[in-house]
């Protein structure tokens, strides 16, 4: 089993600062991963696929990095929309996903 | 405009069993392989199935293998999740989720399970 680890587990930003969240394999995954965001009360939406795919209609603000064990998902400058959960997920071997990072406003 | 619709949630006992239900609307469905995810009051999300487009190839995450099954009917447009045995852990809002290559890209808005005595 693959297991994904999101740090940090809280982020604390305000609006138009860049984020820098973070996801890491317990194995390499390739370029296997995808990031979601969350909001209270909805179901998840896909950002980014194969780790820097924008997933369509998802904001250029929005990008993605990494390969094989470390991966990065990064918002250029907040808006408020953008406070939220954020998961990583792996389609390496079977799929998992991160426990989640919370962006919340500073 | 796409749309997946859950039904089927509830209250059962512990080791009782559960049918979930999602319609398909608004894509060829017989094209896409389907996905269950779960997720717990208050915390992560979890896969629990897969399930290929013609239903030939399924699985499972180690926590519900051997007792629940994905199923589908191309014909109904409708993704199915067969729960036997529901323990107390098993507790969740149950996502239906279509697969686009890479990723998730449509989420039903789900429907509970809640196990309980």
């Amino acid at each position: 089993e693959i297991v994904l680890t999101q740090s940090p587990a809280t982020l604390s930003l305000s609006p138009g600062e860049r984020a820098t969240l973070s996801c890491r394999a317990s194995q390499s995954v390739s370029s296997y991963l995808a990031w979601y965001q969350q909001k209270p009360g909805q179901a998840p939406r896909l950002l980014i696929y194969d780790a820097s795919n924008r997933a369509t209609g998802i904001p250029a603000r929005f990008s993605g990095s990494g390969s094989g064990t470390d991966f990065t998902l990064t918002i250029s400058s907040l808006e408020p929309e953008d406070f939220a959960v954020y998961y990583c997920q792996q389609r390496s071997n079977y799929y998992s996903f991160g426990q989640g990072t919370k962006l919340e406003i500073k | 405009e796409v749309q997946l619709v859950e039904s089927g949630g509830g209250l059962v006992q512990p080791g009782g069993s559960l049918r979930l239900s999602c319609a398909a609307s608004g894509f060829t469905f017989s094209t896409y392989w389907m996905h269950w995810v779960r997720q717990a009051p208050g915390k992560g999300l979890v896969w629990v199935s897969r399930i290929n487009n013609d239903g030939s190839n399924t699985i499972y995450a180690d926590s519900v293998k051997g007792r629940f099954t994905i199923s589908r009917d191309n014909a109904k447009n409708t993704l199915y999740l067969q729960m036997n045995s529901l323990r107390a852990e098993d507790t969740a809002v149950y996502y239906c989720v279509r697969w686009l290559t890479a990723g998730l890209d449509y989420w039903g808005q789900g429907t509970l399970v809640t196990v309980s005595s």
